[in-house]
């Protein structure tokens, strides 16, 4: 059973644009994170929400909590082409994490 | 610079033949974890460990085992490979979150291997 349901699962932009990724779910989590993958790589951490409502921004990129703690956003603004790459959301529950399905970001020059 | 390293990028086995991932980490974590992940469907935890000697099952177990013998290292192993394991394997630590096992989990960060991708003829 997929816990957590990522959109869009692809999207292709010009550089400049802005974009929203979802991460949702039915579910509670006590925390939330956001990783970015690059081909050939395991995924990185970009961050960690852990209160509902949690607002956090990393350079161009803000990251969201719901007020519930069932769902995060990612908003990119003015996209790079550095920031192509698969983008996963991560649930905190029980003793384990719960990865979200995955958007996978270009971003062309 | 803190590492997690997988044994192998790249593996081709045939159906049948046993298999042996291996992951170390030099971080000192008490967490490690097994996942695999697949187009459209995340990564999947397969096995996850605390402790020296200590598993537990996670989403997808069936047609796996782990072993973990020393903290630092944790095997994934396939009795008897078949062609729907063919994935890519990443293995990740993390610190122990003392509110894990009783509740309250709230994640710390995992660090990731750089996968092996295996595939099974």
């Amino acid at each position: 059973t997929q816990l957590l349901e990522q959109s869009p699962q692809f999207l292709s932009i010009q550089e400049g644009e802005n974009l929203t990724v979802y991460c949702n779910s039915s579910s509670v989590f006590s925390s939330l994170q956001w990783y970015r993958q690059e081909p050939g790589e395991g995924p990185v951490l970009l961050v960690t929400v852990v209160t509902g409502g949690e607002v956090k921004k990393l350079k161009r990129l803000t990251f969201q909590f719901g007020d519930a703690r069932k769902d995060s956003s990612l908003h990119i603004t003015a996209a790079q082409p550095g920031d192509t790459g698969l983008y996963l959301c991560a649930g905190a529950r029980a003793y384990k994490y719960i990865f979200g399905t995955g958007t996978r970001l270009k971003v062309l020059a | 610079d803190v590492k997690v390293t997988q044994s192998s990028r790249y593996l081709v086995k045939r159906t049948g033949e046993k298999v042996f991932l291996e992951c170390v980490q030099d971080m000192d974590h008490e967490n490690m974890f097994w996942y695999r992940q697949d187009p459209g469907l995340g990564l999947r935890l397969i096995y996850f460990s605390y402790d020296v000697k200590m598993k537990e099952k996670g989403d997808i177990p069936e047609g796996y085992s782990v072993s973990r013998e020393k903290k630092e290292r944790f095997s994934l192993i396939l009795e008897s490979a078949s062609t729907n394991q063919t994935s890519m394997y990443l293995c990740a630590s993390s610190l122990f979150d003392s509110g894990g096992l009783a509740g309250g989990f709230g994640g710390n960060e995992q660090f990731f291997g750089p996968g092996t991708r295996l595939t099974v003829l």
